[in-house]
């Protein structure tokens, strides 16, 4: 049971335009959410990410959006550079409560294969 | 400079026999964490450990042990491998097991025939 669900495989955006980035979970009990972007023979790196008590997380081009009525998070980029081609990977953590082995485990959508056009 | 590290980057192997994937860090994380990627399928965790000698199962442990004797060194054994887990592999660390912000490694590529 996929919990966090990347449904576009692949985006394609031109230079300069907005790259819109979806990511869909199920468990109610996440409440932290990251982005990680990843270039192709590299590990992934931490992008932004951002707690359940907000909505919204801004760091310079790249922003997050969280809708936890819908279960759902977008990253937004803009403006989108060539650079930003890459694999985006949504991740999701729980708490746990005390004692919880979720505390600190990461779930991880199927990824965005990001081209950004010159 | 702070960094995760994994040997091999690169392993064709055979079925049954034997191999270890070693991951290193140096930044004195306690959280560290195996995870294998799969097209389609995204990032699935294999084990992770807190700190030394603790460690636990993941969503995909099955064929796979670890072990955390020291603090920056968790290694990946694959005792008798098998086809299906030819997978791109990543190692992680973070500063804490609440640390949300995980490192990676740079992957490594296993091939089993």
């Amino acid at each position: 049971d996929q919990q966090v669900k990347q449904n576009s495989p692949s985006l394609s955006v031109q230079e300069g335009r907005i790259s819109i980035l979806n990511c869909d979970y199920t468990n109610s009990m996440f409440d932290y959410f990251l982005w990680y972007k990843k270039y192709p023979a590299e590990g992934p790196t931490f992008l932004i990410s951002i707690s359940s008590i907000k909505d919204k997380n801004e760091d310079g081009r790249f922003t997050v959006f969280l809708n936890k009525s819908a279960k759902h998070l977008s990253l937004h980029i803009v403006p989108s550079q060539p650079g930003d081609s890459a694999v985006y990977f949504c991740a999701a953590s729980a708490s746990g409560g005390a004692g919880g082995t979720s505390y600190g485990k990461l779930t991880f959508g199927q990824g965005t294969i990001l081209t950004v056009h010159p | 400079e702070a960094q995760v590290t994994q040997n091999p980057r690169y392993l064709i192997t055979v079925t049954g026999k034997k191999l270890t994937v070693t991951c290193s860090q140096n930044m004195n994380h306690e959280y560290m964490s195996w995870y294998r990627q799969d097209p389609g399928l995204g990032l699935r965790q294999i084990y992770y450990s807190m700190n030394v000698e603790v460690t636990d199962k993941g969503d995909v442990p099955e064929g796979y042990k670890v072990s955390r004797k020291e603090k920056r060194n968790f290694p990946l054994i694959l005792e008798s491998p098998s086809p299906n887990q030819t997978s791109l592999y990543f190692c992680a660390s973070s500063l804490s097991p609440g640390g949300k912000t995980q490192y990676f490694g740079p992957g490594t590529r296993l091939l089993v025939l």
